[in-house]
């Protein structure tokens, strides 16, 4: 399968715990994107990377989230000291430079205790 | 976060009836794009649309992209049991650091046999 892979597809923390997942573009792709997305509600913008450089981040990426792609591959999302309000499904996806059709992974679905 | 407004909010429908929902934005946007979503996994891209007044198919969907570039519509010809799911636009502005995409909260098809 060479679409985007996202792991792990589903975590349950506590509180004030650390969680980071990985996203895994679709193989040629040099553009990454992260996305949130609550119940009942469209996927957010949070971040998007171009090859390695993270060109832009949205208002709703707050200091307890960073995201990294070291290598222009794979990327991480972090999120430190997790809130109850961080429970969402947190969806990557991919394009081929500025193409505008992005593909999405399955997901994490995150849930906070 | 800003998000489309899609309607309707959600359609119930007999198999073999056709299917039309649309997306406004107070916003111009440089490309629709139109999802489908099915429970616990990414969006699936359908159909992109790139310039104002635009028609495209694809298979039993056809969107087109408004002529104001404010607004754009789904068609869905003779809906099947494995239409059912959720349907997302989405828009692009592109360049000027907004190259991430906003979603609509989605259209939810249920098909009745």
């Amino acid at each position: 399968d060479t679409g985007v892979s996202q792991n792990p597809r589903h975590k349950i923390t506590k509180r004030g715990q650390n969680v980071t997942f990985r996203c895994d573009p679709i193989s040629e792709h040099n553009r990454l994107y992260w996305y949130r997305q609550t119940l009942g509600q469209g996927p957010e913008f949070l971040t998007y990377f171009q090859n390695e450089a993270q060109l832009e981040k949205s208002r709703l990426l707050s200091d307890r989230f960073s995201a990294e792609r070291p290598k222009g591959s794979f990327s991480t999302l972090e999120i430190q000291r997790t809130e109850q309000g961080d429970s969402a499904m947190y969806l990557c996806a991919s394009s081929f430079n500025r193409a505008p059709e992005q593909y999405f992974g399955p997901g994490t679905r995150l849930t906070v205790t | 976060g800003q998000q489309l407004n899609q309607s309707p909010q959600s359609m119930f429908i007999q198999e073999g009836e056709d299917v039309s929902m649309n997306c406004t934005s107070s916003s111009i946007f440089n490309t629709w794009l139109w999802y489908k979503q099915d429970p616990g996994e990414g969006p699936v891209l359908l159909i992109a649309l790139y310039k104002a007044g635009e028609l495209t198919s694809n298979g039993r969907l056809t969107a087109q992209f408004g002529i104001t570039r404010k607004d754009s519509f789904l068609n869905i010809s003779a809906s099947i049991p494995s239409d059912v799911g959720i349907y997302f636009c989405a828009g692009q502005r592109s360049g000027g650091g907004a190259d991430g995409l906003t979603f609509g909260k989605g259209t939810h098809l249920i098909i009745q046999p």
